[in-house]
This record gives structure tokens, sequence and C-alpha cells, in this order.
């Protein structure tokens, strides 16, 4: 039940690229393609960005893009803007439960 | 327009019971297409799954808190409820009442509230 891994900081210039990684196991990650992706401004509620690994919810910009590859999930921002300086939370189903991941703060340098 | 609104005292003491209710409105929560759970988030901290339930009243917990944690639901009330046992500082968080799409990780979730134990 640990918190799926992802890097502590990302950061990126505007215009740049950038990709978080969420990495679990074959349990939660690998096991199933219920791997979403949040973003959260401070002292907002989380917003979802990308569900069921790589679909875009209406009204999210299609510069975030979801990946996965074996056991490690991947949320892909492109063009970077300023707004998109936040914390980003991975989260996948496992079996009879979610884990979330340990959250990652981005920065637009 | 779904909503969910979450509501309960913002103040608990410690070894007490905290208790929290989801009220959703634009939609009804008597649906097989969704589980309707809570996550919560300890202040500067990470997001945890804390549990969901169905509307049939089949329940999922977070392994690590499912003797502490009841989630039920009304479905004549349109709504459902967390309850959290022998709370300690360690369970103050802003707690967020959700709807999760049965079959998909598309979530739709509340406003949040802070609960303090203290």
């Amino acid at each position: 039940q640990s918190a799926l891994t992802q890097p502590a900081s990302v950061s990126g210039s505007p215009g740049q690229s950038i990709t978080i990684s969420c990495t679990g196991t074959s349990s939660d990650v690998g096991g199933y393609n219920y791997v979403s992706w949040y973003q959260q401004h401070p002292g907002k509620a989380p917003k979802l960005m990308i569900y069921d690994v790589s679909k875009w919810p209406s009204g999210v910009s299609d510069r975030f893009s979801g990946s996965k590859s074996g056991n490690t999930a991947s949320l892909t921002i492109s063009g970077l803007q300023a707004e998109d300086e936040a914390d980003y939370y991975c989260v996948s189903h496992a079996g009879t439960y979610y884990i979330f991941g340990s959250g990652t703060k981005v920065t637009v340098l | 327009q779904l909503q969910l609104q979450e509501s309960g005292p913002g103040l608990v003491k410690p070894s007490e019971t905290l208790s929290l209710t989801c009220t959703v409105s634009g939609g009804s929560i008597s649906t097989s297409s969704y589980f309707w759970g809570w996550t919560r988030q300890p202040p500067g901290g990470g997001l945890e799954w804390v549990g969901s339930v169905y509307y049939s009243g089949t329940t999922y917990y977070k392994p690590s808190l499912k003797d502490r944690v009841t989630i039920s639901i009304d479905t004549s009330k349109n709504q459902f409820s967390l309850k959290v046992s022998s709370v300690t500082a360690a369970d103050t968080a802003v707690y967020y009442c959700a709807r999760e799409t049965k079959g998909s990780s598309s979530w739709q979730w509340g406003q949040g509230t802070l609960v303090t134990v203290s």
C-alpha cells in the first residue's frame, strides 16, 4: 500500500516539455489501465487532467498527455506555461482500492 | 450539472469519531454506473484514498484504514457518509468526496472540507 513513486519536483522553462513519472508495481499501475493524473493549485481541489492512462476530460488542454509502460505511468506537459505550475498526483487502481502517488511539484522557471 | 458538497464538524476531539456527509445534487446516487468515495489530504501533504461505497451498500476501504473507517450510503437523501473512529492528530486533513466512475478512473470531486483533530 505504499504510495506510488513520483519525483518530488520537476522544472522547466516556458514552452518546454516536461515529463512526470509514476512508478508502481504489477499489482497497481502495471495491472490496470486505470491511472489518472491530477493537478492541484494551492488551496484548491484537485483537477482531473488525464484518466484511464491517456484520456482527456472535457475542457482539458491537449498539452497534457498520458502514457504507460510496464509499471510506470507518465504525464507529459508540452508547451509549458506559467499556469501549469502546481502539484501533480497520479492515482492507480489496485484491485479493490486506489493508491495515490507521492506528488510532484512542477516549477515553471 | 453534478455537484458534491461535503459537510460536518470542522473540529473533532482525539479518540472520538469523525463524521462527514456528502450531499449529491444534479444526479441520482442510486445508479450502477458509479462508486461514491472519500479521499483526504493532510495539511501540506499528499492525497490518500480512504474508501468508497456502491449504491447497493458494498464498500471498499484502504486496507490500512479499514478497521477505523465506515462508509455508508442513503439513497433516499442522495447522500453518502464517512465515519472515522478513534481519531488522532494524524487524521487532520481536508476530506474530499467524489463520484468514481465504474470501469474508469474518471472521478468528479467536491470542494473539500477541513477537519482538525484537537
